[in-house]
């Protein structure tokens, strides 16, 4: 079993749609998490975080975690052209830091 | 976050040499990591690169290849030594910032690396 999975995608969404990015872990105790983004050519950046159980909203992006589950989600809302990038889950486990494979997303206008 | 430089940004290289790239974060940390990330595919740690302390290799990755310093708590490089087509990547450096159990990893901008 992989450590972090993310949904395999690609995920290809209207404008204006709300996109749906999903991830799992398998360390329970894992205590932080992240979502980044990663446009084409471009180096990984980190557009949120997590360490509670819940929502936690940061303008159009939402984090989910439920960590009975051992599940992460991201949520895009009013999905722009511009958020058409890769995003990758990470989740800090006690020795290190592990990166699911990441889910392509495109926003079609 | 910390603001983090990589040289050089690109380089194309001939089979048997060795690169070496520099990573240089604004402010100190203590830990910094060596990621390569191949085309189309999620990130692969290398190593992780302690200040004081001989890094941390993982599992398929052998200092002889990839030797790695970390002078000070600003600085790391990375060499890619004996390159050969399968080097072809772009490697990463980040920096590990944030409280205990809040760390986050923060990236350079990369180095593309095409070896012909």
């Amino acid at each position: 079993q992989k450590e972090v999975e993310q949904n395999s995608g690609p995920l290809s969404v209207p404008e204006g749609a709300i996109a749906s990015l999903n991830c799992t872990y398998s360390d329970r105790g894992s205590q932080s998490f992240f979502w980044y983004r990663q446009y084409s050519g471009k180096s990984p950046e980190l557009i949120m975080f997590i360490y509670s159980n819940g929502d936690k909203e940061d303008g159009r992006f939402t984090a989910q975690l439920n960590k009975a589950s051992q599940y992460v989600s991201l949520l895009i809302r009013d999905s722009q052209p511009s958020d058409s990038a890769t995003y990758l889950c990470a989740v800090n486990m006690i020795s290190d830091m592990r990166f699911g494979a990441g889910t392509r997303l495109t926003v079609k206008p | 976050s910390a603001v983090i430089s990589q040289k050089p940004s690109r380089d194309i290289c001939q089979r048997g040499t060795s690169l070496t790239i520099q990573c240089q974060v604004d402010s100190q940390v203590t830990m910094m990591f060596w990621y390569r990330q191949q085309p189309g595919q999620s990130l692969t740690l290398i190593a992780t690169a302690n200040q004081g302390s001989e890094a941390t290799y993982e599992s398929g990755f052998v200092i002889d290849k990839f030797p790695i310093s970390r002078p000070n708590l600003t600085f790391s490089t990375l060499t890619v030594s004996n390159m050969s087509p399968e080097d072809s990547s772009i490697y990463l450096c980040s920096v590990e910032a944030g409280g205990i159990l809040q760390e986050t990893q923060y990236f350079g901008p990369g180095t593309r690396l095409l070896v012909l």
